[in-house]
């Protein structure tokens, strides 16, 4: 079955100090992926997707995260994080043999000063 | 501005009253579907549509109804609603399903429901 996997589900970190969101899907010929960031109180906005191409996928607010097959991984990463990236991410992924994006259990970020 | 929008943002109700979220979005996407987010379950899919009049079941659908009557409108309907519905609700859209020109979803700001 298709999965998207969130080990973390509370990741804490210091102010400027660099963080890693985990992400692992089920292995697939043909999926896209996608990282998701919701703020307290709002919708989820994208943050960045892999469709093709470089594995390195460079997002907004500084984040990035890298596509690794042989891992089945798509982790996100920012060097260098604020007390505005408190939020949940969530990671999913859009199969080619599937209509839905399939999303992860998501990360709550805890940036503490 | 390009937006999805959902009402109301929060609702209380007793159970066994029928409820209607509506979802509307004004982007000319084909692809419509809502979520239900539970804590430690991340986003499910209800009910999806490819398009106009046509909808289909997610993962978690009973207990829901849609419908797809107008491209930019999908209404989410609890015919008598239970406790376990309360949850936060989420409709988004996007240019198309599938792999085909895959695009990203476009969210709502969420539906906080509470059946008691």
């Amino acid at each position: 079955a298709q999965s998207v996997t969130q080990l973390d589900s509370q990741v804490p970190v210091f102010e400027e100090a660099p963080v890693e969101l985990r992400c692992n899907y089920s292995s697939s010929v043909s999926v896209y992926l996608f990282w998701y960031v919701q703020y307290p109180n709002q919708g989820l906005q994208l943050l960045l997707k892999y469709l093709s191409g470089s594995t390195l996928v460079k997002g907004i607010n500084g984040f990035e995260a890298e596509f690794n097959k042989s891992q089945t991984s798509f982790h996100l990463r920012k060097p260098s994080v604020h007390i505005s990236d408190t939020a949940e991410y969530f990671c999913a992924a859009l199969y080619s043999s599937a209509s839905k994006i399939i999303f992860g259990s998501g990360t709550r970020l805890s940036i503490r000063p | 501005e390009a937006q999805v929008t959902q009402n109301p943002r929060y609702l209380i109700t007793v159970t066994g009253k029928k409820l209607t979220v509506t979802c509307s979005q004004n982007m000319n996407h084909e692809y419509m579907s809502w979520y239900r987010q539970d804590p430690g379950l991340g986003l499910r899919q209800i009910y999806y549509s490819m398009n106009v009049e046509v909808t289909d079941k997610g993962d978690v659908p009973e207990g829901y109804k849609v419908s797809r009557k107008e491209k930019r409108n999908f209404p989410l309907i609890l015919e008598s609603p239970s406790p376990n519905q309360t949850s936060l609700y989420f409709c988004a859209s996007s240019p198309k399903g599938g792999p085909v020109g895959a695009t990203e979803a476009f969210f709502g700001q969420g539906t906080r429901l509470t059946v008691v």
